[in-house]
């Protein structure tokens, strides 16, 4: 199956520091990404849809300017989490949809703390 | 709005028994997909299917799309203590964009040898 590879796979930082995720397709093109965030014992919440050489569509509630997302390529997009607090402490995921786009593929997660 | 209801919550059985667990949804979808996420990791598509009625399976796992729509099943036969981690059904309405999967809230299954 398509391959979605996500990195780091863990951050700590300091609070009001600014971190950056990425998430590239290793073996296909996505013109699509999408960024969930998970809480503990909790399902996948779909954050944002990352669009490749175009803005980004937000989620309702999810902080545009908190969430940085940019999408330059074929292959590769990123979540910068800017500001970081410990409530967005939170293990990320982003996937992409593999060919014939029915399919999404998730990359292995960022755990995220913020000190 | 879509709700999809993902039931058991957890199960804890014995090595060599068989599973099942199901997810239910409020409204008709067009896509069921089963993933399974082990701790610290993404999930990992287990199955897709796109067809009322369709049944398919992967090894010792096999999925149904239900006949109505709105449900789906997903059976693991002969468990085995590799098979642990939480189970995710996803649904895709008609209308649906790419991302607009609705996830069920997980079964967590443990596997005692």
């Amino acid at each position: 199956g398509a391959v979605v590879s996500q990195h780091p796979s863990r951050v700590i930082c300091k609070s009001g520091t600014s971190v950056k995720i990425e998430c590239r397709s290793l073996d296909f093109q996505a013109t699509t990404m999408f960024w969930y965030r998970q809480f503990p014992k909790q399902s996948l919440m779909l954050m944002a849809t990352s669009n490749e050489g175009s803005k980004a569509t937000y989620e309702q509630g999810v902080e545009k300017d908190k969430f940085l997302i940019n999408h330059a390529s074929l292959t590769l997009s990123t979540l910068t989490v800017t500001s970081a607090h410990p409530e967005d402490s939170s293990f990320y995921i982003c996937s992409a949809p593999g060919r014939g786009l029915e399919k999404l593929f998730f990359g292995s997660g960022t755990q995220l703390s913020v000190l | 709005g879509q709700q999809l209801n993902q039931s058991p919550q957890s199960m804890f059985i014995q090595e060599g028994e068989d599973v099942s667990m199901n997810c239910t949804s409020s409204s008709i979808f067009n896509t069921w997909l089963w993933y399974k996420q082990e701790p610290g990791e993404g999930p990992v598509l287990l199955i897709a299917l796109y067809k009322a009625g369709e049944l398919t399976s992967n090894g010792r796992l096999t999925a149904q799309f239900g006949i109505t729509r709105k449900d789906s099943f997903l059976n693991i036969s002969a468990s085995i203590p590799s098979d642990v981690g939480i189970y995710f059904c996803a649904g895709r309405g008609y209308g649906g964009s790419q991302g607009n999967l609705i996830f069920g809230k997980g079964t967590k299954l443990s596997v005692k040898p």
